[in-house]
């Protein structure tokens, strides 16, 4: 069974630094093809991809947040981590880390962590 | 970046109702097109890969079908448990983006 799980503080303050970490089991991100996502989603709206991480260590990022965000992976923990610098309100969302799963040249999330809510609030 | 138009952001359904939701990409993306369904409070879900390959695990009233710019994913005979928000995701470009929403409510 594969299940991943964020963690991280629940309210942090403006320009401050948030880090998160998804926990995972089930599969490993040292698996060639696989790959470990952030995607966040702020309270009655859509879904905004952030980050990725694949097993060979290779990043992507989402331009429009690139110069605030920092993915990188523990193999041996089972674990990748997201940074995010400078935070402000518009920032507050429900975080989620997701699988990405591949099959040829398709890829997908699946599946997903239960999600963190995370307020940036002084 | 490849953005993603759902219609209609919203729909009232009926159980046993047949009901038809439409993605559009703002470029050709061939089939790289995932749908999700998401209940209040809950993770997403996956339900279509590829455009049209069934996740799993979920029931064969969902559909997907479309290639290029237009896609839709079919519900063929509404459930209770299928009242959720869908997303649609392009995975053409590593840098994902996905759809709006579409609200699915009960009539």
């Amino acid at each position: 069974q594969i299940t991943l799980k964020e963690s991280g503080p629940t309210l942090v303050k403006p320009t401050q630094t948030l880090t998160l970490t998804c926990t995972f089991s089930g599969f490993s991100l040292s698996t060639s093809g696989v790959g470990v996502g952030w995607i966040r989603q702020p309270p009655g709206k859509a879904l905004e991809w952030l980050a990725l991480i694949y097993w060979d260590d290779d990043k992507r990022y989402s331009p429009s947040l690139k110069s605030r965000l920092t993915i990188t992976k523990d193999t041996s923990k089972n674990q990748v981590v997201l940074t995010m610098t400078n935070m402000d309100p518009v920032d507050t969302a429900t975080y989620y880390c997701a699988r990405k799963q591949q099959l040829v040249r398709q890829d997908w999330f699946d599946p997903w962590g239960q999600g963190t809510l995370v307020t940036v609030s002084s | 970046d490849i953005q993603m138009t759902q219609s209609p952001s919203s729909l009232s359904a009926s159980v046993g109702d047949r009901v038809t939701i439409t993605c559009r990409a703002s470029q050709s993306i061939s089939n790289y097109l995932n749908w999700y369904q998401q209940k209040p409070g809950k993770a997403p879900k996956l339900l279509i890969y590829a455009a049209s390959s069934l996740q799993s695990g979920v029931p064969s009233r969902f559909s997907g079908s479309g290639s290029g710019t237009d896609f839709t994913l079919t519900i063929s005979s509404l459930q209770p448990e299928d009242f959720a928000t869908y997303y649609c995701q392009q995975s053409y470009r590593t840098l994902y983006t996905f759809g709006q929403g579409t609200k699915l409510e009960i009539k």
